[in-house]
């Protein structure tokens, strides 16, 4: 079975605290993505990477970052969080070449105060 | 308008009713066409997916895309308790290893025992 963990369930920070949220796949998958999920927004791509030290913006990337050392891990980092980053994050991988299944984590619920 | 337009919801049904789930979209060129099924607190997962256009069934679930309308659409008979979840439709272009995922909002449906 295709494993996707995430750091934490659940997480409080402060506004202006840097944020680092981790995720990581044991199924060797080349594709890694970050999203957030709000109530009537939907699920929204903020990065995502197809190789290891590779990046891309999704469609709402401003506020964060990503780094991809290894093939199996993928990082989201707030700079300086802000109240409006309180989220639900969600990771998710696929293999190359494969566009339909994405794996996803169970979530990081993040809480900005 | 956006990409990937999906009934808002939520949506109650006793146990036993058909569902029908939809989702309209405005990029002519996605070739496949996915439905997730999200239970609370946890990651979504794929439930079914179709290449094109056409119609494929798995049990009580039978997904239809029609590309001419740009209409896809999610069937469960016979629903049960157990499918009470967020359905979230989602589409990919037919590009190659990064090619992204398009969601709709999601819809939240109860299936009332």
């Amino acid at each position: 079975d295709v494993k996707v963990t995430q750091s934490s369930r659940y997480l409080v920070k402060r506004t202006g605290e840097k944020v680092f949220l981790e995720c990581v796949q044991d199924m060797d998958h080349e594709n890694m993505f970050w999203y957030r999920q709000d109530p009537g927004l939907g699920l929204r791509l903020i990065y995502f990477s197809y190789d290891v030290k590779m990046k891309e913006k999704g469609d709402i990337p401003e506020g964060y970052s990503v780094s991809r050392e290894k093939k199996e891990r993928f990082s989201l980092i707030l700079e300086s969080a802000s109240t409006n980053q309180t989220s639900m994050y969600l990771c998710a991988s696929t293999p190359g070449g494969q566009t339909y299944e994405q794996y996803f984590g169970p979530g990081t619920r993040l809480t900005v105060t | 308008q956006k990409e990937v337009e999906q009934d808002p919801g939520p949506l109650s049904v006793p146990e036993g009713a058909i569902v029908s789930l939809n989702c309209t979209y405005s990029n002519s060129a996605f070739q496949y066409f996915m439905w997730y099924r999200q239970y609370s607190r946890k990651g979504p997962e794929l439930l079914m997916y179709t290449y094109s256009s056409g119609n494929k069934e798995d049990g009580r679930f039978t997904a239809q895309v029609d590309k001419s309308s740009k209409y896809i659409s999610l069937f469960i008979r016979d629903s049960q308790p157990s499918d009470s979840a967020t359905y979230l439709c989602a589409m990919s272009l037919p590009t190659g290893a990064n090619s992204k995922l398009t969601f709709g909002k999601g819809i939240t449906l109860s299936v009332r025992p």
